[in-house]
């Protein structure tokens, strides 16, 4: 079956514009996962979501940064007046049960905000 | 708060030797650790899965061993192959709550030359 799925592969915006970015998960996983990854920060946990819980959105760097999940199945982050330091690839991962099951990454977003 | 650090940055190794590469985490309250590789521009691909319950899991050439009251987890490589070459990341989700977040070391950049 297919992997997680996420377009655009890459984006390249200019500073204070807005951008979305879109995740595919595995057919049947129920959590979906937001990562960041920068040169300065590594890799670092964005936001989460489970069936139809509640999101966990502690990892989310500022209120520019939301994210929604329709159906429980595509998802979409959106980036609000985007500004340099949120250059960065972006990826998603689904998994099965939560805590129990291997989260599949997405090949991820490269956003450059120029 | 959990911190993950992986040793070395770096290693470059001849063809056919056997290596390992070290994890360290800070609070050993975790649900599972995942080993992962990610090749350049590319997502991350898991290799193996260790439950906190759980010494080692192995995968072909690849075995993984976790000390969990040590904070601690190693990857051994046997008899690598260039195509091995890639950066390997290791991870740990606390679980037992709402959210199985994965918390990221910083990654061994690994080079195997032919």
């Amino acid at each position: 079956g297919a992997g997680v799925s996420q377009s655009p592969s890459n984006k390249v915006t200019e500073k204070g514009k807005d951008v979305e970015l879109r995740c595919d998960p595995i057919s049947g996983h129920t959590a979906l996962y937001w990562y960041r990854q920068s040169l300065g920060q590594g890799l670092e946990f964005l936001i989460y979501f489970q069936g139809n819980s509640a999101p966990d959105k502690s990892g989310l760097p500022s209120d520019r940064f939301s994210a929604e999940r329709t159906g429980g199945s595509v998802s979409t982050l959106t980036i609000q007046r985007t500004q340099q330091e949120d250059s960065a690839v972006y990826l998603c991962a689904s998994s099965s049960l939560t805590g129990l099951e291997t989260q599949y990454f997405g090949p991820g977003t490269r956003l450059l905000v120029l | 708060k959990q911190e993950v650090t992986q040793i070395p940055a770096a290693l470059s190794v001849p063809e056919g030797e056997n290596l390992v590469l070290n994890c360290s985490f800070t609070d050993s309250a975790i649900y599972n650790l995942q080993w992962f590789r990610q090749d350049p521009g590319k997502g991350l691909t898991s290799l193996l899965l260790i439950q906190s319950s759980q010494r080692e899991q192995t995968s072909g050439r690849l075995n993984a061993s976790l000390d969990k009251s040590s904070g601690r987890s190693t990857l051994y490589i046997a008899a690598s192959q260039p195509g091995d070459s890639a950066t390997y990341l290791c991870a740990v989700s606390r679980g037992g709550g709402a959210t199985n977040k994965l918390i990221f070391g910083t990654g061994t950049l690994l080079a195997v030359q032919p």
